[in-house]
């Protein structure tokens, strides 16, 4: 079965500090990963996804995610942290079968709290 | 936001009533999913659809029906509403995997089961 695993529920980051919220997955064969946020009260925002290719993705307000097929991770990043990135963050992933069967699944969530 | 939307956004219901949470979307996707969040689980899939008439359960689907018959609407049943499903239900959409792949979400709706 596929799953998303978010090992920290909270991250703390100085403002203009990097900052890497934590994401693994377990999808038998090939897949798509995705990086959401989510403001207080709101639906959640797309990020940035990885199809194939480069390793590397850019997306949104300056993040990236790197795709690491060996370690099946899918980090987020951010070179220059802003006290505005404080939200909740989920990973998520979808597998690439048939079609009836590509479900979208997420993990539980990372907060991410940055301090000026 | 892309053309989600979720009604009601807010609701109160008593235990035992049934519930009809409704999604309309007018970007023709065909995927449509149900999604609960609670503190602690993250988003946990409920029902999803394929097309009009294809549905399928996720994670979390007892206690909830679904039902699409037309590529707009889809809607999540709580048949009879109890106390545990007191939580946020986001509606998402995406096209098939032809297409974009990524989910677009509603705003939400709060459900409140006393």
């Amino acid at each position: 079965a596929q799953s998303v695993a978010q090992p920290e529920d909270q991250v703390n980051v100085a403002e203009g500090n990097p900052l890497t919220v934590k994401c693994t997955y377990s999808v038998s064969g090939n897949p798509y990963l995705f990086w959401y946020v989510q403001y207080p009260n709101r639906g959640l925002q797309f990020l940035l996804k990885y199809i194939t290719g480069d390793n590397l993705v850019k997306g949104s307000y300056g993040f990236e995610a790197e795709f690491n097929k060996s370690q099946t991770s899918f980090h987020l990043k951010k070179p220059s942290a802003l006290v505005s990135d404080s939200a909740l963050y989920f990973c998520a992933v979808r597998t690439k079968r048939y079609s009836s069967a590509s479900k979208i699944i997420f993990g539980s969530g990372t907060r991410l709290s940055i301090r000026p | 936001d892309a053309g989600i939307t979720q009604s009601p956004r807010h609701k109160v219901t008593e235990t035992g009533t049934p519930v009809t949470l409704r999604c309309h979307q007018t970007e023709n996707h065909r995927y449509m999913y149900w999604y609960r969040q609670d503190p602690g689980h993250g988003l946990r899939l409920i029902h999803y659809s394929y097309g009009v008439k294809d549905t399928d359960k996720g994670e979390v689907s007892d206690g909830y029906s679904v039902s699409r018959s037309k590529t707009e609407d889809f809607l999540l049943t709580l048949e009879s509403a109890t106390s545990s499903q007191t939580s946020v239900y986001f509606c998402a959409i995406s096209e098939g995997l032809e297409g974009g792949v990524e989910a677009f979400f509603g705003q939400g709706t709060r459900l409140t089961v006393v």
